[in-house]
């Protein structure tokens, strides 16, 4: 089972629509993130949460909100998607307090018509 | 802001050579480097990072080389095989801050 799940995996809806993203993890991690990828674009931080009492906005914030329901639970939401926010969504955990790496989601495909 | 960059988008090369993807940062405050795998429908995949303290790093078949004169990152892949094909990410870091994610190199393994 993959450590960082992601729901739902592709998503196509219309310009307009409120949209969530889930993600849940089970390695215990404290830090959670969103990240936007775009083809021939790096992956771009919407939104990270450092614990269940903290959010904070990434490079590309706008038109995204976050919720941390728990520590395993981060969601990702377009309460008014437009088709510019098509892209692969990724959710990633990482430990606190060290440098080290980010462990990815399988990614969540989104297509706004 | 300063940001991750990568001199080739793509690079072919033949079963059983040796490859090499390069990354260009420019934030010379960087002091923690990771190069990721991301193949089709999946997410990326930690390969191997390495410190500002550091110059050389190897792992299973790969070895990273940092050169902080010129800012340059690298990724050499020994022997490569077709599983070896996908998308590859540089990523840098200071510390206390988020990484910063280079545009990807899509390496294809020709049989």
């Amino acid at each position: 089972d993959a450590d960082v799940t992601q729901t739902p995996r592709n998503r196509i809806t219309k310009t307009g629509k409120r949209i969530m993203l889930e993600c849940s993890q089970t390695k215990g991690h404290d830090r959670m993130y969103w990240y936007r990828q775009d083809p021939g674009l790096g992956l771009r931080l919407i939104y990270y949460s450092f614990d269940v009492k903290d959010i904070n906005k990434g490079e590309i914030s706008d038109g995204y909100s976050v919720s941390r329901q728990a520590q395993a639970k981060f969601s990702l939401s377009l309460e008014s998607a437009i088709p510019n926010q098509t892209a692969l969504y990724f959710c990633a955990t990482s430990v606190e307090g060290v440098d080290g790496e980010l462990f990815f989601g399988e990614g969540s495909r989104l297509t706004v018509l | 802001g300063e940001s991750v960059g990568l001199h080739l988008p793509t690079l072919s090369v033949q079963e059983g050579d040796n490859s090499i993807i390069n990354c260009a940062y420019s934030n010379s405050a960087s002091d923690y480097f990771i190069w990721y795998k991301q193949e089709s429908g999946k997410g990326p995949q930690f390969i191997i990072d390495i410190r500002s303290n550091m110059d050389k790093r190897q792992g299973q078949r790969v070895t990273v080389l940092l050169n902080k004169t010129v800012k340059h990152l690298s990724l050499q892949i020994a022997a490569t095989q077709p599983g070896d094909s996908a998308v590859y990410f540089c990523a840098e870091k200071i510390h206390g801050q988020n990484f910063v994610f280079g545009p990807g190199t899509r390496l294809s393994v020709l049989p």
